[in-house]
């Protein structure tokens, strides 16, 4: 079955500074990925989404997240974070014949001024 | 173009009472979802359907149904509300299947079973 885990629970980072959120999934096949970001209180906006192709991917909001099948990883990151980045992030797999995602934990973001 | 609606916002129960979720899309979409979220365990599809009068379970369906009488509008009901069921529920829909559409999500249903 397909699973997506998200190693870290909570980050916290200064403003300003670099900022990379880890993902693995389990798939055996080319997955499709995506990285969301839910804001307090709000519903999940779709970030970007990698299908195919060039393995680096970019976003909205300046984010970016590389693929890589030999690590079965799909990391999201952002050179330089701002306050208003401070949100909860997920990253989730969709694969296979059934019309579903399938979600990490997610990664609860905290941005130090 | 309001997207996807979800009624009520926030809604206390007591344990065996029932209710209705209304999730609504003004984007035509032919897919829609019901999940629900908890703390650390991420979002998890309850049900979903690829289809006006379709549904089918996703992995957490004990406990809710569902049903999808219109193309824009997809309902979730507990028929007897149980503690285990105080959650956050969010309504997504998309125009195709999720490997290739984007879903978009609703703003969420606060439901606390006393």
């Amino acid at each position: 079955a397909q699973s997506v885990t998200q190693p870290d629970i909570h980050i916290t980072v200064s403003e300003g500074a670099s900022l990379e959120l880890r993902c693995n999934y389990s798939y055996g096949a080319t997955p499709y990925l995506f990285w969301y970001v839910q804001s307090p209180g709000q519903g999940l906006q779709l970030l970007l989404k990698y299908f195919s192709g060039d393995t680096l991917v970019q976003g909205i909001k300046g984010f970016e997240a590389e693929f890589k099948r030999s690590q079965s990883s799909f990391n999201l990151r952002k050179p330089s974070v701002h306050w208003s980045d401070a949100a909860e992030y997920f990253c989730a797999v969709g694969a296979g014949g059934a019309q579903k995602l399938v979600f990490g934990q997610g990664t609860r973001l905290t941005i130090n001024p | 173009n309001a997207g996807v609606t979800q009624t009520p916002k926030f809604r206390v129960l007591k344990t065996g009472q029932s209710m209705t979720l209304l999730c609504a899309q003004d984007m035509n979409h032919e897919y829609m979802y019901w999940y629900r979220q908890d703390p650390g365990m991420g979002l998890r599809l309850i049900h979903y359907s690829v289809g006006e009068g379709t549904t089918a379970k996703g992995e957490v369906p004990d406990g809710y149904n569902v049903s999808r009488l219109k193309k824009q509008n997809f309902l979730l009901g507990l028929e007897s509300a149980a503690p285990s069921q105080t959650s956050v529920y969010f309504c997504a829909s998309s125009s195709t299947g999720p490997r290739t559409e984007t879903q978009y999500f609703g703003p969420g249903t606060r439901l606390l079973v006393l």
